[in-house]
């Protein structure tokens, strides 16, 4: 199974929205709805704050959002706060009791 | 409050081994089908292998497969990572989490802070 494809970096503004794309085939993204997000910021480790492409954990804000169009998964995240600017990894299911990541996205809030 | 802390991590030759531990707190862990994940100094994310909850079902990444083991004391509400044949590119930052729904959900909350094992001549 090879790794996801995410955009190496993004970037955007205080109070502006973002989105990451998140890019798999059939055998993974396009089937499963076992897709999932994580937020890492330096030195910690990762945070879920999307799962099952659309539900958002107890505690995670509602700016965070997930969303899945075929072979390829999205985060969007609204109302962009510094504390946002974090490394984004996506994941999904692959079968066969595989695991695939993204390489991971990193979000500067100018 | 669930707390996984992992141990074990440290620097080792190629060919050696190390097992890292992670220990369990405020979840039901015999409940709980858990998973390590690494991450190479500077990249992304790679899953390495799943336990299920009574320690009779393990699959690995084919990157691993063969040289490490995943295991557990449900009595101890730890979690193993035996790790033989050791390579370099083996280098990373070892996390461990528990399957977010607790049974084979693949995906994972919460998190260790994870442990370093670095291979190296």
């Amino acid at each position: 199974q090879s790794a996801l494809t995410q955009p190496a970096s993004v970037s955007g503004s205080p109070g502006q929205s973002i989105t990451i794309s998140c890019t798999g085939t059939r055998s993974d993204v396009g089937t499963y709805n076992i897709v999932s997000w994580y937020q890492q910021h330096p030195g910690k480790a990762p945070k879920l704050i999307i799962y099952e492409v659309t539900k958002r954990p107890s505690g995670v804000s509602n700016r965070f959002s997930g969303s899945r169009s075929g072979n390829t998964a999205s985060l969007t995240i609204s109302g962009l706060r510094t504390d946002d600017e974090a490394d984004y990894f996506c994941c999904s299911y692959a079968g066969s009791s595989a695991v695939v990541f993204g390489g991971g996205t990193k979000l500067t809030v100018l | 409050e669930v707390q996984l802390v992992e141990s074990g991590g440290g620097s080792v030759q190629p060919g050696g081994s190390l097992r890292l531990s992670c220990a369990a707190s405020g979840l039901t862990f015999s409940s709980s089908w858990m998973h390590w994940v690494r991450q190479a100094p500077g990249e992304g994310l790679v899953w390495v292998s799943r336990i299920s909850s009574d320690g009779s079902s393990t699959t690995y990444a084919d990157s691993v497969k063969g040289r490490f083991t995943i295991s557990r004391d449900n009595a101890k509400n730890t979690l193993y990572l035996q790790m033989n044949s050791l390579r370099v590119e083996d280098t990373a930052v070892y996390y461990c989490a528990r399957d977010g729904s607790g049974s084979s959900s693949n995906w994972f909350d919460p998190w260790g802070q994870g442990t370093l094992v670095t291979v190296s001549s």
